[in-house]
């Protein structure tokens, strides 16, 4: 069946350090890739989606993620964090437009040191 | 526009009662998702429609959940009869097509919190 794997389920972090979140998933097919974030108290939104082209996204508030097709990765990245980045980070895949059912990893725990 | 709208924000009740969560999925959008975020499970797909119609409810825990969406502006989760471990936040979110394919991104409501007590 196909699963998303966070591996990070707490990460702790002080201002201006760098973030790499960690995502894989077992679909081989065709995917497309999305990190949401969900603030203390609020719904989930979108950081930012894959669905072809260049691996490397960019997504809002200087968050990125690489797609990596040979690992099944799509790992989230900050070079510097922020207080305000505190947040649920999930991954989330769909095997491709055509299909609508989206599954979403269990979610990595962002707390960040003032 | 308002957004996906979901009521009530919280709801409080006993083993055994009735729940009946509310959502309107922003319009224009066709396909609208319920979901259960738990700590321990995370966020899990209960079922989706599209086009009012659901497409799949293999999430759905046990015959004591039910859902329906009787127009393209309404939905309905109901749980009867409700035990404590269904205890958790139900998030519905909508999405819709670009051209011929489903664009992939969701919009959530605000979630509803649920305890059974």
């Amino acid at each position: 069946a196909q699963s998303v794997s966070q591996h990070n389920h707490h990460v702790i972090l002080s201002e201006a350090a760098s973030l790499e979140l960690g995502c894989n998933y077992s679909y081989g097919g065709t995917v497309n890739l999305f990190w949401y974030v969900q603030y203390p108290g609020q719904h989930l939104q979108l950081l930012l989606k894959y669905f072809s082209g260049d691996p490397l996204v960019k997504g809002i508030k200087g968050f990125e993620a690489e797609f990596i097709k040979s690992k099944f990765s799509f790992n989230l990245r900050k070079p510097s964090v922020q207080w305000s980045d505190t947040a649920e980070y999930f991954c989330a895949v769909n095997r491709d437009s055509s299909a609508s059912k989206i599954i979403f990893g269990s979610g990595t725990r962002l707390s960040i040191r003032p | 526009d308002a957004g996906v709208i979901q009521s009530p924000r919280h709801e409080v009740t006993e083993m055994g009662q009735e729940v009946t969560l509310r959502c309107k999925p922003i319009s224009g959008h066709d396909y609208l998702f319920w979901y259960r975020q738990t700590m321990m499970r995370g966020l899990e797909l209960l079922i989706y429609f599209n086009n009012n119609v659901p497409i799949d409810d293999s999430g759905m825990p046990e015959d004591r959940f039910s859902a329906k969406m009787p127009n393209a502006s309404f939905s309905t989760l109901k749980i009867q009869p409700s035990e404590p471990r269904d205890s958790a936040v139900y998030f519905c979110a909508s999405s819709y097509l670009l051209g011929s394919a489903n664009t992939g991104e969701l919009f959530f409501g605000e979630g509803s919190r649920l305890t059974v007590l």
